[in-house]
């Protein structure tokens, strides 16, 4: 599509259980970036992909968030046991042309993952 | 490390006046690349530039105009004559090449424009 597609638009979660996010890049774009935005300010980077290869995961707490981009499918992104502090609006975006090059993001609407 | 710094955290201008907001950033890249994007009261974030580290020009879409100085590492925005539909959080964003490309944000300039 012509957006970055992003569903749902809120989730309401009890703490400890499960999230799941998705995200459908604009077709055409090969790079999927996952940040979560909190305090209405603050951006925090999780992960990008590469198509569905995982290219940068420096952001991501890894002990219960994870992500995936398979073929033919929207990417994801799963926290397991949600903690308070993980109500955030998450922001997928995506761009095409080179890692690293001057292409600019282009976001989706988010979803705000609320944590009660 | 990258560092981007917006130190106004909310201007209040009335309609039709001139604002500008700053920009502060920090790299060690030489190539790197900075962008500015705008999130309304709706929430979305909206791409409104970009600029190459390699290109000084400063550039103008309508009512917006940017200013990129390399020397002193800023890349101001201005809006002329603002107008209450630009009322939104603006945030300033850099990417370096060495850096996977993820997009290094301030912490946003909350713009209120008034009648």
């Amino acid at each position: 599509g012509e957006e970055v597609a992003q569903t749902p638009k809120h989730l309401v979660r009890g703490e400890g259980q499960k999230a799941k996010l998705y995200c459908a890049p604009i077709k055409g774009h090969s790079y999927v970036f996952w940040y979560q935005q909190v305090l209405k300010n603050e951006f925090k980077f999780l992960i990008s992909f590469q198509n569905e290869n995982v290219f940068d995961e420096t952001g991501m707490p890894k002990e219960r968030f994870s992500a995936k981009c398979l073929p033919n499918s929207p990417c994801s992104l799963e926290i397991q046991a949600t903690k308070l502090e993980d109500s955030a609006v998450y922001f997928c975006a995506s761009s095409q042309g080179e890692l690293g090059g001057n292409q600019p993001q282009h976001f989706g609407d988010g979803t705000r993952l609320s944590i009660l | 490390a990258q560092k981007v710094t917006q130190a106004q955290t909310e201007i209040s201008v009335v309609e039709k006046e001139d604002v500008t907001l700053d920009c502060v950033y920090e790299t060690r890249d030489t190539t790197y690349y900075l962008f500015w994007y705008k999130q309304p009261p709706s929430g979305e974030l909206v791409f409104l530039i970009r600029r190459n580290s390699f290109d000084e020009q400063n550039e103008i879409s309508g009512r917006y105009s940017w200013n990129f100085q390399k020397s002193t590492s800023s890349f101001n925005f201005t809006i002329t004559a603002s107008q209450v539909v630009d009322s939104a959080v603006y945030f300033c964003a850099l990417r370096t090449t060495g850096t996977a490309s993820k997009l290094t944000f301030g912490t946003g300039t909350r713009l209120q424009v008034t009648l």
